[in-house]
């Protein structure tokens, strides 16, 4: 199946920094991303929606000055977490569908990126 | 969306069968039903999808009732490996609603 890598796999930074997060569909195009959040023992919850070339769709109550979305190709989508606090602490999770693939209704997801803001 | 019902938690002992229930009664035409599974510290993977008939992969069976209201995710004989989270995901065709709405799902325990 196709592939999706995310770096870093683990992140710590201090409350005020920016961190960027990347999301690599790594042997297919994905002309759509997307980015979720997973607290200790719940859910994933959908943040947005990344489109390659255009504006990010973004969830309801996700701030989007907060969390800056960047698709600038067809194999990579950025997170920012900007101005990043405690509360922002969380596993953040990518994923992708391979339209030109026979596994078109799949989302394949990337390992995540564990966030923790001291 | 609609909305998928699942148990929080079973438990099942290595290499038997497990049965893992979903209950999407307002589940609509169109909605394929998806399952995915997240094992520990991990993204999600997905297992299998279906619309109407029953669905078999190298990974397990999905079953779907006749009405659709409800469908059964089968591992015909569950692994230590098997151990994880599987959510149950009703998915439009077309358009944004691709997007992917977890529930809480099942969190399946495999007993040695």
């Amino acid at each position: 199946g196709a592939v999706v890598s995310q770096h870093p796999s683990w992140v710590i930074c201090k409350s005020g920094t920016s961190v960027k997060i990347e999301c690599r569909s790594l042997d297919f195009q994905a002309t759509t991303m997307f980015w979720y959040r997973q607290f200790p023992k719940q859910s994933l919850m959908l943040m947005a929606t990344s489109n390659e070339g255009s504006k990010a769709t973004y969830e309801q109550g996700v701030e989007k000055d907060k969390f800056l979305i960047n698709h600038a190709s067809l194999t990579l989508s950025t997170l920012t977490v900007t101005s990043a606090h405690p509360e922002d602490s969380s596993f953040y999770i990518c994923s992708a569908r391979d339209l030109g693939g026979s596994s078109y209704n799949e989302q394949f997801f990337g390992p995540g990126t564990r966030l923790t803001v001291l | 969306d609609a909305k998928t019902t699942q148990p929080n938690s079973m438990e099942s002992n290595e290499e038997e069968p497990v049965h893992l229930p979903c209950n999407h009664s307002t589940i609509s035409g169109t909605d394929y039903i998806h399952w995915y599974r997240q094992l520990p510290s991990q993204g999600p993977e997905y297992v299998i999808h279906g619309l109407t008939s029953n669905v078999n992969n190298r990974m397990a069976s999905l079953a779907i009732a006749e009405d659709r209201k409800s469908s059964t995710l089968i591992l015909h004989r569950a692994t230590l490996r098997d151990a994880a989270v599987y959510y149950c995901i009703l998915m439009g065709r077309g358009g944004s609603n691709y997007k992917l709405t977890f529930g809480k799902g099942t969190l399946l325990t495999v007993n040695p």
